[in-house]
């Protein structure tokens, strides 16, 4: 079975930590990896990943793929109050169905 | 602006009622996709439909239907039979479901409440 799996599942950080959040994934045709970020509604983009080893970056966020070891972290430096949300890993499998295998979501919450 | 629009927010059933969420699009996107967000549990996939009048069941699709009629629509029924169907509810599409790569766009949800 397809499973992604994210650690921790919540955290609570103040500002200006630095924080790493884990997605581990057991699928059987990885096709990319995706970072979103759900503050209310809509999951909104952060990254897709393809290749192992090439790191992503957008401001204080980035994100980087090994897929020897089937994991992705993302680290969030200097965080901010804006950074409170729900941050979903999915996985892309291969093949025509464009479905996305989900995780349970990380809930971090940036304190003051 | 192109995107997807969810109705209604919120809605509220009473038990042993169908009720209808709708989901629009105007990004032309083939795809399109329903999701259920349960806490703790991330989101699970209802259903998905790669072309107008065409859809497949993903993994939780006991208890809901869907139609796809217009490339535009993809609205999703909640039927008596789904026995826990509080949940917040994610519509998505993306440009074809052959190239995913760039993931979904997503509505902005529907929260359903039995009462």
């Amino acid at each position: 079975e397809d499973k992604v799996v994210q650690s921790p599942l919540s955290l609570v950080v103040h500002e200006g930590d630095t924080v790493t959040l884990n997605c581990s994934y057991e699928v059987t045709n990885f096709r990319s990896l995706l970072w979103y970020k759900q503050e209310k509604k809509a999951p909104t983009f952060l990254f897709m990943l393809t290749s192992s080893g090439i790191e992503k970056k957008s401001g204080r966020l980035s994100s980087i793929l090994d897929k020897k070891e089937l994991f992705s972290i993302l680290n969030i430096t200097a965080t901010q109050t804006g950074d409170s949300a729900v941050y979903l890993c999915a996985v892309t499998l291969g093949g025509n169905t464009g479905k996305l295998i989900f995780g349970q979501g990380t809930t971090l919450q940036v304190k003051p | 602006d192109g995107g997807i629009t969810q109705s209604p927010k919120y809605l509220f059933r009473k038990e042993g009622q169908n009720v209808t969420l709708s989901c629009e699009q105007n990004l032309n996107h083939d795809a399109m996709y329903w999701y259920r967000q349960d806490p703790g549990q991330g989101l699970r996939l209802i259903y998905y439909s790669q072309i107008v009048n065409d859809f497949q069941k993903g993994d939780i699709a006991e208890g809901y239907s869907v139609s796809r009629e217009k490339k535009e629509s993809f609205p999703l029924t909640v039927t008596s039979a789904q026995k826990n169907p509080t949940a917040f509810y994610l519509c998505a599409s993306s440009i074809s479901s052959t190239t995913p790569n760039y993931g979904y766009t997503f509505g902005s949800g529907t929260r359903l409440t039995v009462v």
